[in-house]
């Protein structure tokens, strides 16, 4: 079973429309990410959670909102979606016991979102 | 904030070959450094790392390098293969176990092993 789970894997949804991206893990990592990877882009930072209580804005938080359910949840919510949201979304989690300077973040296989 | 400047964005070579992708990143407080290779239909996943107190690091055919007065690191690739075709993308962070905002990403390189 995969460690970083996304569901849905693609969404077709209209402009105004509320979605929810959610992400579940079971590597028991305290630290979750979104990202979302638009062509010729590369990954952005969308938001970020230290721990259940801890959320943080990243580089391009406008027209998100996000929810920590539970150490293994994390989830991206477009309250009114717009076009330009279409894109490829990534959950990614990782372990601050790693080591102090960085480590590893393991991605989720992602989730294509289309907003018409 | 950082800023992942990644060349170039689409690389061909002949199997066997070498090739080679550049970064540079502007805040120099920047401590680790990950490359990630991205298959069709996949999520990124870690191929190297290396942090500011390394110059070089090898895995195999993979190799890092690191030039923080320049403020540039470049991955190495040796005696390409088929399954070596796959977008890479370049990453910095300012560290605190995954970083403190996490990952500032390069835009990524296609790279395209020819036969």
């Amino acid at each position: 079973d995969a460690d970083v789970t996304q569901t849905p894997r693609n969404r077709i949804t209209k402009t105004g429309k509320r979605i929810m991206l959610e992400c579940s893990q079971t590597k028991g990592h305290d630290r979750m990410y979104w990202y979302r990877q638009d062509p010729g882009l590369g990954l952005r930072l969308i938001y970020y959670s230290f721990d259940v209580k801890d959320i943080n804005k990243g580089e391009i938080s406008d027209g998100y909102s996000v929810s920590r359910q539970a150490q293994a949840k994390f989830s991206l919510s477009l309250e009114s979606a717009i076009p330009n949201q279409t894109a490829l979304y990534f959950c990614a989690t990782s372990d601050p016991a790693g080591g102090p300077q960085g480590n590893e973040q393991f991605f989720g296989p992602g989730t294509r979102l289309t907003v018409l | 904030g950082e800023n992942v400047e990644q060349h170039p964005s689409t690389l061909s070579v002949q199997e066997g070959d070498s090739a080679v992708i550049k970064c540079t990143y502007s805040d120099s407080a920047s401590n680790y450094f990950p490359w990630y290779k991205q298959e069709l239909g996949k999520g990124p996943q870690l191929i190297i790392d290396i942090r500011s107190n390394v110059g070089e690091k090898k895995d195999q055919r993979i190799a890092v390098t690191l030039n923080k007065t320049a403020k540039h690191f470049s991955l190495h690739i040796t005696e390409t293969q088929p399954e070596d075709s796959a977008v890479y993308f370049c990453a910095a962070s300012l560290g605190s176990g995954g970083g403190a905002d996490g990952l500032t990403f390069g835009k990524g390189t296609h790279l395209i092993i020819q036969p």
